[in-house]
């Protein structure tokens, strides 16, 4: 089982570049979520989607897009690259029955640096 | 808001001491569920628990094992006989049934076990 596949696993870019982080679960989740971890800050959510064609924002949205066309994709967008999206990126996602939080599976992770 | 506080940033300890990695949490919510994720150096995260709000027992899984209070809203995480394996990351996230499915993680306690 592949579980939570992130790609790229690296990634550079220049100040103003847009790109696309790609996540793909083959689980049937219908929850998925993108973190970005930085230094003394845990985790922090950018967007969350509890299925296909609902999305929505988390704590830290600003500079991301995301779309959720089927279960199995969740891409996050970055628009205009800038310096401090410079951090690594965490897909995630998890079964949702109603309210109950069975925890996540995440995937790899993506070292996004913005120079 | 829910918070959750790891105050302890790094933690030393020498092989076959025992730690105690201590996790503290905020919310108003009475259903809510608490884990722990396991970042090492290569950076995936690993699931180790999920606790919901209702069950206060400790929990112990060969040489880990979790102490969770209601009173002192605490769920510390102890290792009995580290190992340098052991050395990595150690996130304690919260979610909550109003808030759905959304992790809120603490910013995380550095281990490093030395031989």
């Amino acid at each position: 089982n592949a579980g939570v596949t992130q790609t790229p696993k690296f990634q550079v870019l220049k100040t103003g570049q847009s790109m696309t982080l790609q996540c793909a679960q083959d689980m049937n989740h219908e929850y998925m979520s993108w973190y970005r971890q930085d230094p003394g800050m845990g985790l922090r959510l950018i967007h969350y989607s509890v299925g296909a064609g609902i999305t929505d924002q988390g704590e830290v949205p600003n500079g991301y897009n995301v779309s959720r066309s089927t279960t199995e994709d969740f891409p996050l967008r970055l628009l205009s690259a800038a310096p401090s999206q410079t951090s690594v990126y965490f897909c995630a996602s998890s079964r949702l029955v109603g309210t109950e939080n069975y925890g996540y599976t995440f995937g790899s992770g993506t070292r996004l640096t913005v120079v | 808001a829910q918070k959750v506080t790891q105050a302890q940033t790094e933690i030393s300890v020498v092989e076959k001491e025992d730690v105690t990695l201590d996790c503290v949490y905020e919310t108003r919510d009475t259903t809510y569920y608490l884990f722990w994720y396991k970042q090492p150096p290569s950076g995936e995260l690993v699931f180790l628990i999920r606790r919901n709000s209702f069950d206060e027992q400790n929990e112990i899984s060969g040489r880990y094992s979790w102490n969770f209070q209601k009173s002192t809203s605490s769920f510390n995480f102890t290792i009995t006989a580290s190992q340098v394996v052991d050395s990595a990351v150690y996130f304690c996230a919260l979610s909550v049934e109003e808030y759905g499915n959304k992790l809120v993680f603490g910013a995380g306690t550095i281990l490093r076990v030395k031989s």
